[in-house]
């Protein structure tokens, strides 16, 4: 079965700075998407980026970028110039290629703003 | 263009009652997933449905259930309710499971109290 792990079950960040996220996967299978979602305390679970397993180019979305390396089984997120909506929990999750399950998610991690 | 809707967003039931949740996926979607979301547990994957049929189903007992309408909306449905149900139940949709398109969107989530 597929693990998806955040080790950090917080972290904080000062308005404007940078901030990465980490997450790691355990699968073997070779085609499969990553994703980040952020879920604000309205409870509404948002999508923040997706990365297909078959492009080895990282995708990016604004301020938000991913490190994907895909032989470490390692998919962080970076937010750029950290803004307070962005405070929210953040969670990675896993798909495999097929849709053969639903999405496999990590256990989060709580991100704080500082004003 | 309009995203998933779910309803109730609140509700409170007793132990041994059964309770169904209802889901709008966003429109042209076909796919419609249900994860339960709990303090403890994290996110859990429930079932999947497509085109009206189970594609995919998590490890939970029996007593949950769902179905798919020909408009794409979902039910699920909690039968002989325990306290350990009591949760976030997610509801997402995504155009078309298993394919490049295949990313959910979720809903704002039913908040169920089992007393």
């Amino acid at each position: 079965a597929q693990t998806v792990t955040q080790s950090q079950p917080e972290m904080s960040v000062q308005e404007a700075e940078t901030v990465t996220l980490s997450c790691t996967y355990d699968t073997s299978e070779s085609d499969y998407y990553l994703f980040w979602y952020k879920q604000p305390p309205s409870r509404q679970m948002i999508l923040v980026i997706r990365q297909e397993a078959y492009k080895q180019q990282n995708a990016t979305e604004n301020r938000f970028s991913v490190n994907f390396q895909k032989a470490a089984k390692s998919f962080s997120l970076k937010i750029s110039d950290s803004q307070l909506g962005d405070a929210a929990m953040y969670f990675c999750a896993y798909r495999t290629g097929g849709g053969a399950d639903g999405l496999t998610f990590g256990k989060g991690t709580h991100l704080i703003i500082q004003p | 263009k309009a995203g998933v809707t779910q309803t109730p967003r609140y509700l409170i039931k007793t132990r041994g009652q059964q309770v169904t949740l209802s889901c709008s996926p966003i429109s042209g979607h076909r796919s419609v997933s249900w994860y339960q979301q709990t303090p403890g547990q994290g996110l859990q994957f429930l079932f999947e449905y497509f085109s009206e049929t189970q594609r995919n189903k998590g490890n939970f007992p029996g007593r949950f259930s769902g179905r798919q309408f020909s408009n794409s909306r979902s039910e699920m449905n909690v039968s002989t309710l325990e306290l350990g149900d009591s949760a976030l139940y997610l509801c997402a949709s995504s155009l078309s499971p298993g394919t490049s398109v295949d990313t959910q969107y979720f809903g704002p989530g039913t908040r169920l109290t089992v007393l």
